[in-house]
């Protein structure tokens, strides 16, 4: 069964910078193909993909958030993290972490973790 | 950058068919996702690489991708379809590469 968890702080204040972290299992980010990804969904918004990183360490990350971003893998934990910086109100959301190439073998994001709900205010 | 444009709405009574559409430029040269997103719930992938669906989707879902517009089909509409629905993509015909969400549909069951 594969699953996932994002999990971090729910508030955050402008400037600051967030860490979020996705713990998975069912399958590894040691495998040929896999990659694990990030999205985000402000309130009553359309999503948008944020970062993604590959079983070989490559990363690819959204052209306009790309100087704020870092994601990094730890295969022995089963996680991936982000990073986000100089965090605005604007960047208030769900972020969701979804992986690829483990249950269809394609660049679709194929199972959602539940979500963590992120807030930034003062 | 790419864009992706959707319906906002679509109303469908139970038993008819829903077509909701995705349009892009060029977007039949990409493969097209759509995911299913009921409310207070994480996305669902439906139909993966324009007409494919994962394992436990009912074959109720389809999709087609031409030209310009994708396409998501809601076969034998039933009260738990409505949901909103996102179309998504990898563009990679730019210098920035970006895999891109579309608006989102709302389906609503009368």
């Amino acid at each position: 069964q594969i699953t996932l968890k994002e999990s971090g702080p729910t508030l955050v204040k402008p400037t600051q910078t967030l860490t979020l972290t996705c713990t998975f299992s069912g399958f590894s980010l040691s495998t040929s193909g896999v990659g694990v990804g990030w999205i985000r969904q402000p309130p009553g918004k359309a999503l948008e993909w944020l970062a993604l990183i590959y079983w070989n360490d490559d990363k690819r990350y959204s052209p306009s958030l790309k100087s704020r971003l870092t994601i990094t893998k730890d295969t022995s934990k089963n996680q991936v993290v982000l990073t986000m910086t100089n965090m605005d109100p604007v960047d208030t959301a769900t972020y969701y972490c979804a992986p690829q190439g483990v249950r269809v073998v394609s660049d679709a994001f194929d199972i959602w973790g539940q979500g963590t709900m992120v807030t930034v205010s003062s | 950058s790419y864009v992706l444009t959707q319906p906002p709405s679509v109303s469908v009574a139970p038993g008819q068919t829903a077509r909701i559409t995705c349009g892009g430029n060029n977007i039949g040269s990409k493969s097209v996702h759509w995911y299913q997103q009921k409310p207070g719930q994480a996305p669902v992938l439906v139909v993966y690489d324009d007409s494919d669906r994962p394992s436990g989707i009912p074959e109720r879902f389809s999709g087609s991708n031409s030209g310009n517009t994708a396409t998501l089909t809601i076969s034998r509409v039933e009260a738990g379809d409505e949901a909103d629905y996102y179309c998504q993509v990898w563009d990679s015909s730019s210098d920035h590469p970006d895999y891109v969400f579309g608006t989102g549909t709302k389906v609503t069951v009368l």
